[in-house]
């Protein structure tokens, strides 16, 4: 059974601040990673993609990736209040061909201005 | 790109009617289409998979008589709540992907039965 675990928060930041989201999954094989945003009442959006080992920065966004210990993370630097909403890490196997991703139960993030 | 478009957007209708939500991928083809249903303030349960061409795989729990999933294009699929119940309340989201792409979400459809 493929597994990615979050932990459900909710992570509470002051404006500003650095928002740290974590993520482990339980797929060794696993290949491709997705952080997907999901405001409340909204359907999940698509805002961040690593596939090889290392950090990858969009703007205010940096995804890090640690195959060996089967982790990735999402930072947000400089937080905004517009930022609260819940994070949902998305695992994509090797070789999935048309599965769907596995993801996790999401972070609800928290800005307070 | 990869712009996932879901129609309606809104549902109200009265307990035993049936209520068809399309899903269309407009700039891409989407080989797989999935579809989740989303109760307030829970994770997403993945209910299908829906390749074209093919019938669709459900997940264990989700009645495939009650949950009709059709995909006839590579740029369309729909799913049909049948005799729908006040149970069946809930949001329902569409994505699709093409192969080993990551997966694109529309807009979700909120169904209300009266």
């Amino acid at each position: 059974q493929k597994e990615v675990e979050q932990n459900s928060g909710p992570l509470s930041v002051p404006e500003g601040a650095i928002a740290s989201l974590n993520c482990t999954y339980s797929d060794r094989v696993s290949q491709s990673f997705f952080w997907y945003r999901q405001y409340s009442g909204k359907s999940p959006e698509l805002i961040m993609s690593i596939y090889s080992n290392g950090d990858k920065e969009d703007g205010r966004f940096t995804a890090q990736l640690n195959k060996a210990s089967q982790y990735v993370s999402l930072l947000i630097r400089d937080s905004q209040p517009s930022d609260s909403a819940t994070y949902l890490c998305a695992v994509f196997g090797q070789n999935s061909g048309n599965t769907p991703l596995v993801f996790g139960k999401g972070t609800r993030l928290s800005v307070i201005a | 790109g990869a712009v996932v478009s879901q129609h309606p957007s809104r549902v109200i209708c009265k307990s035993g009617t049936s209520v068809k939500i399309e899903c269309r991928s407009l700039d891409f083809q989407a080989t797989t289409m999935f579809w989740y249903r989303q109760f307030p303030k829970q994770s997403l349960m993945l209910m299908a998979t829906s390749n074209e061409g093919s019938k669709a795989t459900y997940e264990q729990g989700v009645e495939k008589d009650k949950f009709l999933i059709n995909h006839a294009s590579l740029t369309l699929s729909t799913l049909t709540v049948t005799s729908a119940h006040p149970e069946d309340s809930s949001f329902y989201i569409c994505s699709a992907s093409d192969l080993g792409q990551p997966q694109h979400f529309g807009d979700g459809t909120r169904l209300s039965i009266l």
